[in-house]
């Protein structure tokens, strides 16, 4: 199967700060979609991606679409203690209907 | 439109017993994916429901097998439970249709505890 290779795997920042991470793909996604996930509750989808080249924003959240479609970025202005959880990056390829799915980044604020 | 809803959100059964989970999509969606979570996995994909057939499937054993309604409820169901099976299982919703634009929505979850 498809393999997402995300990273950093976890992150460790002082409030305030700017976090960015990646994920990359071993062939051309048609979608790349970025969730959230707190303990114990199930991902939450904060921004898709359907066009190469493709930026988009959610408040601080700014994900962008690789022109290559092998990969996607997530960049998160101005920490705030909220922002902890564990981000997960997923994509769909250009053949098939499976949704595949990064190892995820977990991402602890520091107050 | 509400969102997915998975049933029960919190289950505690002994080994060798089976167990029933189910998952509600988001109206519309005909698509229906489940996930098992342990810390430390991430997401491992078990299978796939659209239009009440099997699409796509995952590496798991034949322990874990699912089905899905007319109404793309779905369900999912594990046999002679091990104590491996303790995990958070995830469904999540689709279009599914070969589109642009699909995206896949999340339950809460379903939090297993095998004893």
């Amino acid at each position: 199967g498809q393999q997402l290779n995300q990273s950093p795997q976890s992150m460790f920042i002082q409030e305030g700060e700017d976090v960015s991470m990646n994920c990359t793909s071993s062939s051309i996604f048609n979608t790349w979609l970025w969730y959230k996930q707190d303990p114990g509750e199930g991902p939450v989808l904060l921004i898709a991606l359907y066009k190469a080249g493709e930026l988009t924003s959610n408040g601080r959240l700014t994900a962008q679409f690789g022109i290559t479609r092998k990969d996607s970025f997530l960049n998160i202005s101005a920490s705030i203690p909220s922002d902890v959880g564990i981000y997960f990056c997923a994509g769909q390829p250009q053949t098939g209907n499976q949704f595949y799915f990064g190892t995820g980044t977990s991402l602890t604020v520091i107050p | 439109k509400a969102g997915v809803t998975q049933t029960p959100r919190y289950l505690i059964k002994t080994r060798g017993q089976q167990v029933t989970l189910s998952c509600s999509p988001i109206s519309g969606h005909r698509s229906v994916s489940w996930y098992q979570q342990t810390p430390g996995q991430g997401l491992q994909f078990l299978f796939e429901y659209f239009s009440e057939t099997q699409r796509n499937k995952g590496n798991f054993p034949g322990r874990f097998s699912g089905r899905q309604f007319s109404n793309s409820r779905s369900e999912m169901n594990v046999s002679t439970l091990e104590l491996g099976d303790s995990a958070l299982y995830l469904c999540a919703s689709s279009l599914g249709a070969k589109t642009s634009t699909d995206t896949q929505y999340f339950g809460p979850g379903t939090r297993l505890t095998v004893l």
